[in-house]
């Protein structure tokens, strides 16, 4: 079954920007009519879905971020990747990479970003 | 936006007690609706949608149930490993995904 891993730096500075890539291992991201998603929990908290692309291309994000993130895909890499500007404190989250659209059966095991100086 | 809520919030529960957790939606979702458990240090795992088909694998003591803007996850007997925080998430009117706040169950 497809295998998800995301990666990136643990720590980003206030004001930058928090970018994650998630590797896809099983499975071809080329693969047609799956959603790749990114999903985040605030310590302690909910789930909060970010957004999603689908057959390579189409993308939907959360109304509450759209003004700040991206979310990209490299299928030579099998990979695809979350761009967040302008980040606070409010977006240390542990970040989760995962396939699915109305409902998510496959997620990678999730990072931890903090966002402090 | 649809708001999912959950109650309660926390609930402690013996081994061997059937457990009932429940969601309500701020509006009508038909039975798009679906449960994930999950675990200290891991990934959320799907248990159910539609809203009581159980995903490969999940055994059969889970179960759900309801429409429209109540739902029910039902556990018949909790097992020792079934101690961890439940979503629901809703899917009706998405993007975006919503999920409920969660319900802890922690050992009585």
């Amino acid at each position: 079954q497809v295998q998800l891993q995301e990666s990136g730096p643990g720590l980003v500075k206030p004001s930058q920007t928090l970018s994650l890539t998630c590797t896809v291992s099983r499975g071809s991201i080329n693969s047609g009519g799956y959603y790749w998603t990114w999903i985040r929990q605030h310590p302690g908290k909910g789930l909060e879905w970010i957004g999603y692309i689908y057959n390579s291309g189409s993308t939907y994000y959360n109304p509450s971020l759209e003004s700040r993130v991206t979310i990209s895909v490299d299928t030579s890499k099998n990979q695809f990747s979350l761009r967040l500007i302008s980040v606070t404190a409010a977006d240390t989250a542990v970040y989760y990479c995962a396939r699915g659209g109305t409902t998510v059966a496959y997620w990678g095991q999730g990072t931890l970003v903090t966002v402090s100086s | 936006e649809i708001v999912m809520t959950q109650s309660p919030a926390t609930l402690s529960v013996s081994p061997g007690e059937r457990v009932t957790l429940s969601c309500r939606a701020s509006q009508y979702i038909s039975s798009n609706l679906a449960w994930y458990q999950q675990k200290p240090g891991q990934a959320p795992r799907l248990l159910i949608y539609g809203p009581s088909t159980r995903a490969t694998g999940i055994p059969a003591r889970f179960s759900g149930s309801g429409s429209g803007t109540e739902f029910t996850l039902t556990i018949s007997s909790l097992q020792s490993e079934d101690f961890a925080v439940y979503y629901c998430q809703q899917y009706h009117d998405w993007p975006p995904l919503t999920f409920g706040g969660g319900t802890k169950v922690e050992i009585k």
